[in-house]
């Protein structure tokens, strides 16, 4: 069946600006993350959607980092006012349930921001 | 607060054991997870612990002690496709960060 899937792949965008990221997880799944990884490091998470509850944004670094889940599927991360630190590559990953479930990752999005 | 460390790089020969250490400190500690991460790809499961004890899958095996805090994967009969980093992940009944990775070991398998 189909994975996760993540658009775009690339994105490159002016500081200042505001990107979209798009995650479409696994059909079924109701758990949904977000991660960062910057080049050579670890992933850093960023917030967890579970079903209909309230998500769990406690690794937003700051206000400008903002996501939605649509009809608990889709998953969209908003960066406004992007900077250069914002660059790094962005992961999505589904699971069927909570937290003692694998979880599923998509390609990433790699953002650039110059 | 939540930590978890591993060593950031270690070097082995084909067809060579090799064990990856990870110690990790939270609350609320649900279970520990290992993942392997291609340069350039994305993270893909690897193995699970809950309890304590040891779990194997083929030629991989991952070990938990929740007492001690400290987990172990342990890779046997090293092939080349095996250079990759290793990613150790707590996850967490309670609280936030509901999963928190450690920043990977590289691996490197040398013929």
């Amino acid at each position: 069946g189909a994975g996760v899937s993540q658009s775009p792949s690339n994105k490159v965008t002016e500081k200042g600006k505001d990107v979209e990221l798009r995650c479409d997880p696994i059909s079924g799944h109701t758990a949904l993350y977000w991660y960062r990884q910057s080049l050579g490091q670890g992933l850093e998470f960023l917030i967890y959607f579970q079903g209909n509850s309230a998500p769990d944004k406690s690794g937003l670094p700051s206000d400008r980092f903002s996501a939605e889940r649509t009809g608990g599927s889709v998953s969209t991360l908003t960066i406004q006012r992007t900077q250069q630190e914002d660059s790094a590559v962005y992961l999505c990953a589904s699971s069927p349930g909570t937290v003692s479930y694998e979880q599923y990752f998509g390609p990433g999005t790699r953002l650039t921001v110059t | 607060g939540q930590n978890i460390d591993q060593p950031t790089e270690m070097t082995a020969t084909e067809g060579a054991i090799v064990q990856i250490n990870c110690t990790y400190q939270t609350s609320g500690f649900n279970g520990l997870f290992w993942y392997q991460q291609h340069a350039g790809e994305a993270p893909t499961f690897l193995s699970y612990n809950v309890l304590d004890g040891l779990e194997e899958k083929g030629r991989f095996s991952s070990f938990l002690s929740r007492s001690k805090g400290y987990s172990y994967l342990l890779l046997k009969e090293l092939q080349m496709k095996d250079s990759a980093s290793y990613l150790c992940a707590v996850s967490r009944v309670s609280g936030t960060y509901k999963y928190i990775f450690g920043t990977g070991t590289r691996l490197k398998v040398l013929a």
